[in-house]
C-alpha cells in the first residue's frame, strides 16, 4: 500500500517552454502533498505544500508564479514550471501524505533537463 | 525552525554487519513524528521506520530499530545483519513538513 506514481519520470524541453509534472496517490486519499527539489548529492529542499481544493503555501524563496502548483483532487497534485530556463534543470520529487498515518510517502521523481 | 543533522557524511559497514547512522533534530513542535527513509541509486525515497515522539518504546521493523533519545534530541539508526541492498543515501527527518538532514551514504563492502 502507500503508492504514490509521478509522470513523467524524465522531460527534456527547450528553454521558454513549460512543463508539467504529475503527482497521484494510488491507492489511498492524500490530504496533503509536498514538492520537492533535488540538487546531485544533496538533500531534499521542499517547495511547497499543497492541500485539496485550496492554494499552495511556498516555501520562502521560490517563486509561486514560476512554479504553479494545483492539488485538484485528493489524489492528484500537479507541479508547472512555467517558462523553464537551464537553471531549472533539476530532480522534482513529490510526496502524499494521507490523514492517518502522519508519514510522506514519495513518488519516484522527474529528471528536469532544460536545454 | 526545525533542524536536523546528520554528522556521518559517508558510513561503511561489512555485509552481515551492524551498523549505527546518527541523527540529531531540534524542534518547537510539542507533538511529532521523526523519521529515516532511504534512497538507493533509483533515487526512489523509502520509509525504512517511522517513531512518534510521545511514544518512549523504540520503533523496529525487522532488521532496522531506532534508539529515540527524546531528552538528548538523538534518533540513531541501527542495521543488523546489513545487506548488499542496503547500500544507499539514508536521510533522518523530522515534522509533518519533514526537515531532512543531509544524508549519510552508506556503503556495504561483501
Amino acid at each position: 500500500g502507500a503508492v504514490v506514481s509521478q509522470h513523467p519520470s524524465r522531460v527534456i524541453c527547450k528553454s521558454g517552454t513549460s512543463v508539467k509534472i504529475e503527482c497521484r496517490s494510488l491507492d489511498f486519499q492524500a490530504t496533503t502533498m509536498f514538492w520537492y527539489r533535488q540538487f546531485p548529492k544533496q538533500s531534499l529542499m521542499l517547495m511547497a505544500t499543497s492541500n485539496e481544493g485550496s492554494k499552495a503555501t511556498y516555501e520562502q524563496g521560490v517563486e509561486k508564479d514560476k512554479f504553479l502548483i494545483n492539488h485538484a483532487s485528493l489524489t492528484l497534485s500537479t507541479l508547472t514550471v512555467t517558462s523553464a530556463h537551464p537553471e531549472d534543470s533539476s530532480f522534482y520529487i513529490c510526496s502524499a501524505r494521507p490523514a492517518r498515518p502522519e508519514t510522506q510517502y514519495f513518488g519516484p521523481g522527474t529528471r528536469l533537463l532544460v536545454l | 525552525a526545525q533542524t536536523v543533522t546528520q554528522s556521518q557524511p559517508e558510513m561503511s559497514v561489512q555485509e552481515a554487519e551492524t551498523v549505527t547512522l546518527s541523527c540529531t533534530y531540534d524542534t518547537s513542535e510539542s507533538d511529532y513524528y521523526l523519521f529515516w527513509y532511504k534512497q538507493p541509486p533509483s533515487r526512489q525515497m523509502i520509509l525504512v521506520i517511522r517513531q512518534e515522539a510521545y511514544k518512549q518504546q523504540n520503533a523496529t521493523e525487522n532488521r532496522f530499530s531506532v534508539n529515540f533519545q527524546k531528552a538528548a534530541k538523538s534518533f540513531s539508526l541501527k542495521i543488523s545483519d546489513s545487506q548488499l541492498g542496503d547500500a544507499a543515501m539514508y536521510f533522518c527527518a523530522s515534522g509533518s513538513r519533514l526537515t531532512f538532514g543531509e544524508g549519510t551514504q552508506l556503503t556495504v563492502n561483501p
